[in-house]
């Protein structure tokens, strides 16, 4: 069984670029999650996807979305970067899009925007 | 929504000792309290979580409590170890969302 991966593992991105993060879920999870972590703070919410649609969304603005493919996979899209975007972002993954034991969560993406 | 206060944000242990890590909440309809693990370069990681109709759970050096009257719940870890040393992060979710709420973390360094 595979765990969940992310790629790239960092990044660093100049303010008002467009940036694309990749997660692969663990095999046989249906849900995807994404959430941003600031530095010294608790993942936040920014949006799921169960079935390839939205189900979901945080506090972000449309600057940030997303995509799910038929196996799974998960794309998470930020346009205009701005600084505050400099965070590591976590993609989850899960097997129910309802209740969910916990999430099998990647190592992360660490975006820096410059 | 939901808020989960977590406290406090940093605890020094020594090895051997125990250490207690607690959180609030404020949602009544939460009732699924997972705790996780995160090591420096690493996501989090689950460790031990508690359901509403339970109590008490308790896996091996760890344990969770939940008072649900009182909203809020606890991390006990006994017998520290230096590997214990990590980021430890409490969340809340429930059945009528679909996303888990963070508290904002507790740095614990067991010292040898």
């Amino acid at each position: 069984e595979t765990g969940v991966t992310q790629s790239p593992t960092h990044l660093i991105k100049t303010r008002g670029q467009q940036v694309t993060l990749r997660c692969s879920s663990q095999s046989g999870h249906n849900t995807v999650s994404w959430y941003q972590q600031a530095l010294g703070q608790g993942p936040q919410f920014i949006f799921q996807y169960y079935r390839e649609e939205e189900n979901g969304r945080g506090n972000f603005p449309p600057r940030f979305s997303g995509l799910q493919f038929p196996n799974y996979s998960s794309e998470l899209n930020v346009n205009a970067l701005e600084l505050d975007d400099s965070a590591l972002y976590l993609c989850a993954s899960s097997l129910l899009r309802g209740f969910v034991r916990g999430y099998t969560f990647g190592s992360g993406t660490r975006l820096t925007v410059v | 929504g939901e808020n989960v206060e977590q406290h406090p944000s940093t605890l020094s242990v020594q090895e051997g000792d125990s250490a207690v890590i607690k959180c609030t909440y404020s949602d009544s309809a939460s009732n699924y309290f997972p705790w996780y693990k995160q090591e420096l370069g690493k996501g989090p990681q689950l460790i031990i979580d508690i359901r509403s109709n339970v109590g008490e759970k308790k896996d091996q050096r760890i344990a969770v409590t939940l008072n649900k009257t009182a909203k809020h719940f606890s991390l006990h870890i006994t017998e520290t170890q230096p590997e214990d040393s990590a980021v430890y992060f409490c969340a809340a979710h429930s059945n009528t969302g679909n996303q888990f709420y963070f508290g904002t973390g507790t740095s614990l360094t067991v010292i040898p």
